[in-house]
């Protein structure tokens, strides 16, 4: 069966620090790789990775993809409050469907003053 | 605001009746999805569409769920008999289609109480 393993499933750091959020992937029909930020509401996305070594940035956040190893992970920076949230990582599914996104379970980032 | 739109945000019901969500995708998308969250869980899909047409549906779409996309733009989503299991939060997200892959964008979400 097809899987997306997040890990670790919760994180407390302080302002400041560097976090590494991974996920691993069990899949079929490889796509994409997707990451998405979840307040309290919607998932907001943030990266969407297809080719594996090509690091995406946008300001204090990066993430990479290993289709090698399967893997990818998601760095954040210098982190601030208003980080915090669980982040999602998703691997679209394109094989006899269209896209659909499989998700793990999250992590939880709380980020302390 | 030309983001991914759902209605209503919250609904509190009874087991055994029936709810419709809608859904309003961002308006040059011509793919949307719904999925389910639960608490502690991520989003698991349900349901898919490119213009009017459903062309997948999880295993996860009982009887009792149905969708409709009549006219390619907004969707709806009713639940017939709600069970307590049903309590979850409802998302609905849209994309473009084409020969390379696009993000889905997710809307607010319509949570989902049966009491």
């Amino acid at each position: 069966e097809d899987k997306v393993v997040q890990s670790p499933l919760s994180l407390v750091v302080h302002e400041g620090d560097t976090v590494t959020l991974n996920c691993s992937y069990e899949v079929t029909n490889f796509r994409s790789l997707l990451w998405y930020k979840q307040e309290k509401k919607a998932p907001t996305f943030l990266f969407m990775l297809t080719s594996s070594g090509i690091e995406k940035k946008s300001g204090r956040l990066s993430s990479i993809l290993d289709k090698k190893e399967l893997f990818s992970i998601l760095n954040i920076t210098a982190t601030q409050t208003g980080d915090s949230a669980v982040y999602l990582c998703a691997w679209m599914n394109y094989g006899g469907s269209q896209g659909n996104l499989i998700f793990g379970k999250g992590t939880k980032l709380s980020v302390k003053p | 605001d030309t983001g991914v739109s759902q209605d209503p945000r919250h609904k509190i019901t009874k087991r055994g009746q029936n709810v419709t969500f809608r859904c309003d995708p961002i308006s040059e998308h011509n793919r949307l999805y719904w999925y389910r969250q639960t608490l502690g869980q991520g989003p698991e899909f349900l349901t898919y569409f490119q213009n009017e047409a459903q062309l997948e549906k999880s295993r996860l779409l009982s009887d009792r769920f149905s969708a409709e996309r009549p006219k390619g733009s907004f969707s709806t989503l009713e639940i017939q008999r709600t069970e307590q299991g049903d309590s979850a939060m409802y998302l609905c997200a849209s994309s473009s289609s084409g020969t390379v892959t696009y993000e889905q964008y997710f809307g607010p979400g319509t949570r989902l109480t049966v009491t």
